[in-house]
């Protein structure tokens, strides 16, 4: 099955603590995508990546890290995740052999930081 | 500055009615528009796109028309079903650039 996987689904952690989200996706994808989900502003790209180890800051990319050293993974770090960062996060995947490809996302994961 | 707006947080149809859902933008440099649709607790799935070429694509039950002049773009559902409900959200994206800009959201609820 056709899919983005995104781990852990919950966590609710600390100040500071850093953190790393995975995101995984089983179709082949060059292009990936993180985004957060906020109250009132949808959904803004942090980053994303055209392939293994080119990555590019979306529009809210300030407190956070990813990398692609793999096609199929694109982790999200916090390195001192601040309270500010308590929002819900989606992962997503594309194609990119032809512009404005649907993106396929995983199932959130949604970070409470105290 | 919001890019993409979805003014309208909130919208109740009977089943077998109409749903119209709309979105606008500010930037005319966008050339090509997607509507999402999410569920809770799963992440957003694709419903249907269109091409700034164009101003109309139909699929099935959906329709999205764009009207560039006006810098609006609507999600038509005919007929609406209890299943449609979840939230919508439309996106726009400036072709090259693989960034893309969401609007906030539309939470439609159809009623059985």
């Amino acid at each position: 099955e056709a899919q983005v996987t995104q781990n852990p689904r919950y966590l609710i952690t600390v100040t500071g603590k850093k953190l790393t989200v995975t995101c995984s996706q089983n179709m082949n994808h060059e292009y990936m995508s993180w985004y957060r989900q906020d109250p009132g502003l949808g959904l803004r790209q942090i980053y994303y990546s055209m392939n293994v180890e080119v990555t590019d800051k979306g529009d809210v990319p300030e407190g956070y890290k990813v990398s692609r050293k793999e096609k199929r993974n694109f982790p999200l770090i916090l390195e001192s995740p601040s309270p500010n960062q308590t929002s819900l996060y989606f992962c997503a995947s594309s194609r990119s052999d032809r512009d404005n490809q649907p993106q396929h996302f995983g199932d959130g994961t949604r970070l409470s930081i105290l | 500055d919001q890019q993409v707006k979805q003014n309208s947080p909130s919208l109740s149809v009977q089943e077998g009615r109409i749903s119209i859902l709309n979105c606008d933008y500010t930037n005319s440099m966008f050339d090509y528009f997607l509507w999402y649709k999410k569920y809770p607790a799963e992440g957003p799935t694709f419903l249907i796109s269109i091409s700034s070429i164009k101003d109309k694509n139909e699929d099935g039950r959906f329709t999205v028309f764009l009207n560039k002049s006006a810098k609006h773009l609507s999600l038509h559902i005919v007929p609406s079903q209890p299943g449609d409900s979840a939230v919508y959200f439309c996106a726009a994206g400036l072709s090259g650039t693989y960034k893309y800009i969401f609007g906030t959201g539309t939470r439609l609820k159809v009623l059985a």
